[in-house]
């Protein structure tokens, strides 16, 4: 399985855009990034998933550069409720090894 | 939208005594799985299950735990004699299947905080 590396906690304001970047430098071919958010007692929640280039959703984008050992994830406009811890994952695999993840404060 | 709900949402044993975690994954998912989560530490991999047997599990997973989907509904996770470290928010999930050789997204329930007295 690729490692992953992102920062340990990130501060940023309301209405501000946050850019989470992860760093997965052994990816593999048929390796996927996913990023998922934790809200505290609650159940990760699968935010967005990519190969390369950029993805776009409702949620968040995924940018992800041709050499792939790199992503960031993208939230525009945060509000408080964007709080939580954001997981980059990388693998094809079953099962989820879940890092420790970014823990993202927004301010008021 | 449909979701993965788990009960009880909190379950409060001594230690020695047997608990069952009650899932009920999303109804056309295929692949199930169990997670758990200390107070403060990482998400952690217990056991994934598919086709009515276990697919791979964790060191973690010892012979204390054990998984069954009884029914066509139910997803559960068994710990035989539980012990003081088995306190924390145990997830389950479940996900449709494979896709172009990758795991498709796995939705998560909202937990059952297991404590151990």
């Amino acid at each position: 399985l690729a490692k992953t590396t992102q920062p340990i906690s990130m501060d940023s304001y309301e209405g501000q855009e946050v850019n989470i970047t992860c760093s997965h430098n052994n990816i593999a071919t048929n390796d996927y990034i996913t990023w998922y958010q934790q809200f505290p007692s609650q159940g990760p929640r699968f935010i967005i998933q990519g190969y390369k280039t950029k993805v776009t959703n409702e949620v968040a984008s995924l940018f992800i550069p041709a050499d792939r050992k790199s992503s960031t994830l993208s939230l525009p406009r945060v509000s408080l409720s964007d709080t939580a811890v954001y997981y980059c994952l990388v693998g094809p695999d079953d099962k989820i090894i879940f890092g420790k993840g970014t823990r993202l404060h927004i301010l008021p | 939208e449909p979701e993965v709900t788990q009960t009880p949402s909190h379950q409060v044993t001594q230690m020695g005594q047997e608990v069952i975690l009650r899932c009920v994954p999303i109804s056309n998912h295929l692949y199930f799985y169990w997670y758990r989560q200390i107070l403060g530490q990482k998400v952690e991999f217990l056991v994934s299950f598919y086709n009515n047997e276990i697919s791979e599990k964790s060191e973690i997973f010892d012979d204390q735990f054990s998984v069954e989907r009884p029914d066509g509904s139910n997803f559960t996770l068994k710990i035989r004699s539980t012990k003081l470290e088995d306190s924390a928010m145990y997830f389950c999930a479940s996900a449709h299947g494979k896709r172009g050789g990758r795991q498709e997204t796995q939705y998560f329930g909202p937990g059952t905080r297991l404590l151990v007295l």
